[in-house]
């Protein structure tokens, strides 16, 4: 089983619908979350930190279940510049040493 | 915008070859991280420094990988004796005091072994 996993889609949805993605990680030890924006032939770009207790930027909203091992990312009003691939990172121990997922693709269309 | 660099941007070779691969990290950013990735997946970890300090390379894909910060500013990654298998796209990463998670990437490398 990989460390993180994630459904590598791609999601193709019009503008304005509600999309979620789901990030699992077996390492219980993991302690930090994040989801990472990145597009095509283009580096990744930390989009947002995800937090016990769940946050929210904007449209964007990131939540964790330590109890299941996984993360999510909901994205509302989808724009047509919400086309990327989202990346789920989980890090554990103090040295930071992150484990990146395979990356979902997001194809927001007209 | 003195973003991370990342030089050369593209790079073709003969396997067999030696390359090696500079990045110049975000001044005063500390923590510096090289990464792989193929077509289709994730940034995969290879090493990290913490100024000069190698802090982890046991996930440098061979023995043939080195990397280097000797001054703890810019660094480099070193591929011996290139196989087709290393083509990639390498990625640098930096990030500052106290906040290790934010990482900011260089546009990266992209190796092409022939």
């Amino acid at each position: 089983r990989k460390e993180v996993e994630q459904d590598p889609g791609p999601f193709n949805v019009p503008e304005g619908a509600t999309v979620a993605f789901n990030c699992t990680y077996s390492n219980s030890a993991s302690q930090s979350f994040f989801w990472y924006r990145q597009d095509c032939r283009k580096e990744p770009k930390l989009l947002m930190s995800v937090y016990s207790s769940g946050n929210e930027d904007g449209r964007f909203t990131a939540q964790l279940n330590r109890a299941s091992q996984y993360i999510s990312l909901l994205i509302r009003d989808s724009k047509l510049s919400d086309s990327a691939t989202y990346l789920c990172v989980v890090s554990s121990g103090g040295s930071y040493i992150p484990t990146f997922g395979r990356g979902t693709s997001l194809i927001v269309h007209p | 915008d003195t973003g991370v660099s990342q030089n050369p941007r593209h790079k073709i070779t003969k396997r067999g070859q030696n390359v090696t691969f500079r990045c110049d990290p975000i001044s005063e950013h500390n923590r510096l991280y090289w990464y792989r990735q193929t077509l289709g997946q994730g940034p995969e970890f290879l090493t990290y420094f913490q100024n000069e300090a190698q802090l982890e390379k046991s996930r440098l894909l061979s023995d043939r990988f080195s990397a280097e910060r000797p001054k703890g500013s810019f660094s480099t990654l070193e591929i011996q004796r290139t196989e087709q298998g290393d083509s990639a796209m390498y990625l640098c990463a930096s990030s500052p005091p106290g906040q290790e998670e934010t990482q900011y990437f260089g546009p990266g490398t992209r190796l092409l072994v022939l």
